[in-house]
């Protein structure tokens, strides 16, 4: 399988202050990446995604960054808030119907 | 605009048992996924269906199978069930077979194996 792993897997800011969680895959051949949110007892939650073709994408208080040459994807939230606490994962999808997905980043806002 | 729907929400079954969990998609979507989520780990792809037929497999044993309704809605069966399929199973849909089509996930179906 592909590896799709992330840098820190957990992470904690205050409230108010950006958070930036980071992943990396291995696989040159992927061409789309979401980013989800999976809070305790849920399904993850589609946040944001990325084509190839592209190297930033924003969306409300998001945006992702696409770097090909280090096979790296980042997740940047803006004034974080109490309600973004959750596990993070980046989806990688390196075939027509398949996702690789990461063991997740642990996200704390501290109030 | 209906979400993706899973039922049952929670499940016990005993080693060797058969289970059934089912999905129905996301209005107007028409491809169902399943994941295996085991606790602490990212999902695991099991299989995908579109137009009633398994199109894609994960690294998973045939004790997984799954079928597709003309109503997209699906199902997913395991048989012999072992302590190692406790975990949390999830069903996403998205919409049409071509690559980059985001999926989005229902709550899951959380199966304890005893």
């Amino acid at each position: 399988g592909e590896s799709v792993g992330l840098h820190l897997p957990t992470l904690s800011v205050q409230e108010g202050d950006n958070s930036i969680i980071n992943c990396a895959y291995s696989n040159s051949a992927s061409d789309y990446f979401i980013w989800y949110k999976q809070e305790s007892g849920k399904g993850p939650q589609f946040i944001i995604d990325i084509r190839s073709n592209m190297d930033k994408r924003q969306g409300q208080r998001v945006t992702v960054l696409l770097n090909k040459t280090v096979k790296h994807l980042s997740l940047q939230i803006a004034a974080t808030q109490p309600g973004d606490s959750a596990v993070y994962f980046c989806a990688e999808n390196e075939s027509v119907d398949q996702f690789y997905f990461g063991t997740g980043t642990s996200l704390t806002v501290i109030p | 605009d209906a979400g993706v729907t899973q039922s049952p929400t929670h499940l016990i079954k005993t080693r060797g048992q058969q289970v059934t969990l089912r999905c129905s998609p996301k209005s107007g979507h028409d491809t169902v996924s399943w994941y295996q989520q085991a606790l602490g780990q990212g999902p695991q792809f099991i299989f995908q269906y579109y137009e009633e037929e398994e199109r894609q497999r994960g690294n998973f044993p045939d004790r997984f199978s799954g079928h597709q309704f003309p109503n997209y809605s699906s199902e997913l069966n395991v048989n012999a069930l072992l302590l190692g399929d406790s975990a949390l199973y999830l069903c996403a849909s998205s919409l049409g077979r071509q690559g980059g089509a985001p999926q989005y996930f229902g709550p899951g179906t959380r199966l304890t194996v005893t």
